[in-house]
C-alpha cells in the first residue's frame, strides 16, 4: 500500500520568513495531494491541493509543488503569521479509483516566531 | 459554508462497552470515511463507504468494527468491545461523487476508554 513521509517533524520559522514542508510518496499510481492544517483539538482543514497533472499550484501565500518522477511533493508558506502555526499533514491518494482512501504524513508541527 | 457534524464530541467509556460515534455527513456528498488519529500521531483511515456498502477497509478495522447508514443524513461508528487501544481522537469525513474531490472532515469525537 501507500506509503507517506514527511520532514521535517517540527519547524520553526521567524514571522515573515518561508517555510517549506516536504512529503514523499511510494505508490506511482497516487495522484492527488491535499495538504491539511490541524490546529490543537480541531478538525483537519484542507488549505490547498494538487493533481498529478499540474506541477505546481499557488493560492496566496501558499504553493505547493509536485515532482512525480522522485514521487515528492512540498508545501510552501511565505509571509509567515502566527495564524500559521499548527499541525500540516500532507496526503495522497489515487482519485480515480473510487474509494479515495487519504494515507497521511506524520505531521508538521510549525511555529511561527512572532 | 457546510460542514460534516460529529456527536459526541467527547466520549467516556468503559473497556469492553460497545460505542457508537455519530456524524452527519455533508448533504449532497456520496462517498463517507472514517479515520482515527491517535494522540500526538497521524491520521490512519479505518474505513469508506458508498452506495450503502463498505468500499475499503484497513487492517484496524477488525470485527469489532461496523459501520451503517441508518438513514439518509447519518453515518454511524461502532466499536462492539472497546480496549484500551481504541482510545482517540475518531474523525468522520465525506465527499463529493466527483472523481477526485476534496474530503472534508468533521471535528472528531474524542474516545477515552477506561
Amino acid at each position: 500500500g501507500e506509503n507517506v513521509e514527511q520532514h521535517p517533524s517540527t519547524l520553526s520559522v521567524q514571522e515573515g520568513d518561508s517555510a517549506v514542508i516536504k512529503c514523499t510518496y511510494s505508490d506511482s499510481a497516487s495522484n492527488y495531494f491535499p495538504w491539511y492544517k490541524q490546529e490543537l483539538g480541531k478538525r483537519p482543514q484542507l488549505i490547498i491541493d494538487i493533481r498529478s497533472n499540474v506541477g505546481e499550484k499557488k493560492d496566496q501565500r501558499i504553493a505547493v509543488t509536485l515532482n512525480k518522477t522522485a514521487k515528492h511533493f512540498s508545501l510552501h508558506i511565505t509571509e509567515t503569521q502566527p495564524e500559521d502555526s499548527a499541525v500540516y499533514f500532507c496526503a495522497a491518494s489515487r482519485s480515480n479509483f473510487g474509494n479515495e482512501k487519504l494515507t497521511f504524513g506524520t505531521g508538521t508541527r510549525l511555529t511561527i516566531i512572532p | 459554508e457546510p460542514e460534516v457534524t460529529q456527536t459526541p464530541s467527547h466520549q467516556v467509556t468503559q473497556m469492553g462497552q460497545e460505542v457508537i460515534l455519530r456524524c452527519v455527513p455533508i448533504s449532497n456528498h456520496l462517498y463517507f470515511y472514517w479515520y482515527r488519529q491517535i494522540l500526538g500521531q497521524k491520521v490512519e483511515f479505518l474505513v469508506s463507504f458508498y452506495n450503502n456498502e463498505i468500499s475499503e477497509k484497513s487492517e484496524i478495522f477488525d470485527d469489532q468494527f461496523s459501520v451503517e447508514r441508518p438513514d439518509g443524513s447519518n453515518f454511524t461508528l461502532k466499536i462492539r468491545s472497546t480496549k484500551l487501544e481504541d482510545s482517540a481522537m475518531y474523525f468522520c469525513a465525506s465527499r463529493e461523487g466527483t472523481v477526485g474531490g476534496p474530503q472534508h472532515f468533521g471535528d472528531g469525537t474524542r474516545l477515552s476508554i477506561l
